[in-house]
């Protein structure tokens, strides 16, 4: 499709267990952010690629999460040996930095949501 | 104190009605962008301003940067515009390009 695009929507996990989301991001977006979601919490930032680079990672929690992006397209972000904690929607977002279609605006996937037991 | 404010943090309103969702900020910014999250999670991005003001059908945004202050505006108001509005700021400067968010304001609007 022509969005961006998040997979797994849904995902249950047992805690300690290792769970990998992954972004697929606008044909020619050169940003991605990941944010995440809190049950009744405001969107938090986790990290920004900007190509396959990471220059701003100061929003991943702890160093259980790590994030990656490959020829400058799709991103995966894994959490290691999953918490409680960590059971929220996880947003993925992009954009174009440059160019003629370049607005600023961001546009999200639908989210993973991930639940640890 | 959150650098993002917004109020009211709840609005219910009737069909027709006009309605207001405004946000305040304490940083620098360079941009300053009006999101639509509806109950089954997904996000749309309504605007990004940086200065004055932007239509789009029925909603308005307004920005005022010296009084570090914008205004989400709807008219002739809907159920369908029933969802949580969102104001998220990218602060000016710096290698960072991540936003700000408020914590969002739910609006109902009732038929």
């Amino acid at each position: 499709g022509a969005g961006v695009s998040q997979s797994p929507s849904n995902k249950v996990t047992e805690k300690g267990k290792d769970v990998e989301l992954r972004c697929d991001p606008i044909s020619g977006h050169t940003a991605l952010y990941w944010y995440r979601q809190s049950l009744g919490q405001g969107l938090e930032f986790l990290i920004y690629f900007q190509g396959n680079s990471a220059p701003d990672k100061s929003g991943l929690p702890s160093d259980r999460f790590s994030a990656e992006r490959t020829g400058g397209s799709v991103s995966t972000l894994t959490i290691q040996r999953t918490q409680q904690e960590d059971s929220a929607v996880y947003l993925c977002a992009s954009r174009t930095t440059s160019g003629l279609k370049y607005t600023g605006e961001l546009f999200f996937g639908e989210g993973s949501r991930l639940t640890v037991l | 104190k959150n650098e993002v404010e917004q109020s009211p943090q709840n609005l219910t309103a009737q069909e027709g009605e006009f309605i207001t969702i405004n946000c305040s900020y304490s940083v620098g910014i360079s941009a300053l962008h009006w999101l639509q999250q509806h109950p089954g999670g997904g996000i749309v991005s309504l605007f990004m301003l940086s200065s004055g003001k932007k239509k789009h059908g029925r909603l308005i945004a307004t920005i005022n940067i010296q009084e570090k202050h914008s205004s989400l505006h709807i008219t002739a108001s809907h159920p369908r515009d029933s969802a949580v509005y969102i104001c998220a700021v990218r602060p000016d400067g710096g290698a960072t390009n991540k936003l700000i968010f408020g914590t969002g304001t739910l609006l109902a609007v009732q038929p």
